[in-house]
């Protein structure tokens, strides 16, 4: 299940189900926005990206759903893996006319054997 | 080669001493940027330089003044810290003049200042 701590939610499953971690970015002119993994100890690392215009995006296992509507990005993992656990971050360029990314709080994904 | 390279990975300074966090990348990337990421918090942008100048300070404080020798290098001198100063920091690149665009980040520095 789901629960949101002091400062940092958190989602737990079990290995081989599916995981769904959600994000809600600020900026309505975004256009552009990633998910990076991030372990203990490491900087973050590129999962899958999506452009504004895109509504769907799939990767190996993963899959990014944007709804401009309501400003909400999804990540999707099918058949979650212990290796999964990690921080997530949405991140979104809310540069206008450069390039800065600004990230969401991060979900921390915990699986469980 | 997609590695950002930073050093050290783990630096003790006290609030007196003058250090400096440096970061390296081959990938031919001239964005190039500094995040600072305190615990259980999302990363924080602090500079972005773009063709070896700078373009975004987020009104970072003086004793953190950046500096990009070349295209391949970024360092981060730091002076007179506090000890909420402490902090990952991290470097990061991209492809310049592209909104859509992946950044590569390195491992981070992990700073404590005493």
């Amino acid at each position: 299940g789901e629960s949101v701590g002091l400062h940092l939610p958190t989602l737990s499953v079990q290995e081989g189900d599916n995981s769904i971690i959600n994000c809600a970015y600020s900026n309505s002119a975004s256009d552009y926005f990633i998910w990076y993994k991030q372990e203990s100890g490491k900087g973050p690392q590129f999962i899958i990206d999506i452009r504004s215009n895109m509504d769907k995006r799939q990767g190996q296992r993963v899959t990014v759903l944007l709804n401009k509507t309501v400003k909400h990005l999804s990540l999707q993992i099918a058949a979650t893996q212990p290796g999964d656990s990690a921080v997530y971050f949405c991140a979104e360029n809310t540069g206008a006319g450069s390039y800065q990314l600004t990230f969401g709080k991060g979900t921390k994904l915990s699986v469980i054997p | 080669d997609t590695e950002v390279t930073q050093t050290p990975k783990h630096l003790v300074m006290g609030m007196t001493n003058k250090k400096s966090l440096k970061c390296e990348q081959h990938m031919g990337h001239r964005a190039m940027y500094w995040y600072k990421q305190k615990a259980k918090k999302p990363p924080e942008l602090m500079f972005v330089y773009s063709y070896e100048k700078l373009s975004i300070n987020e009104s970072v404080p003086s004793r953190f003044s950046p500096e990009c020798p070349n295209s391949s290098l970024l360092n981060l001198h730091l002076h007179a810290l506090q000890p909420e100063d402490s902090a990952l920091y991290l470097c990061a690149s991209s492809h310049a003049g592209q909104m859509n665009t992946e950044a590569f980040f390195g491992q981070g520095t992990r700073l404590t200042v005493v």
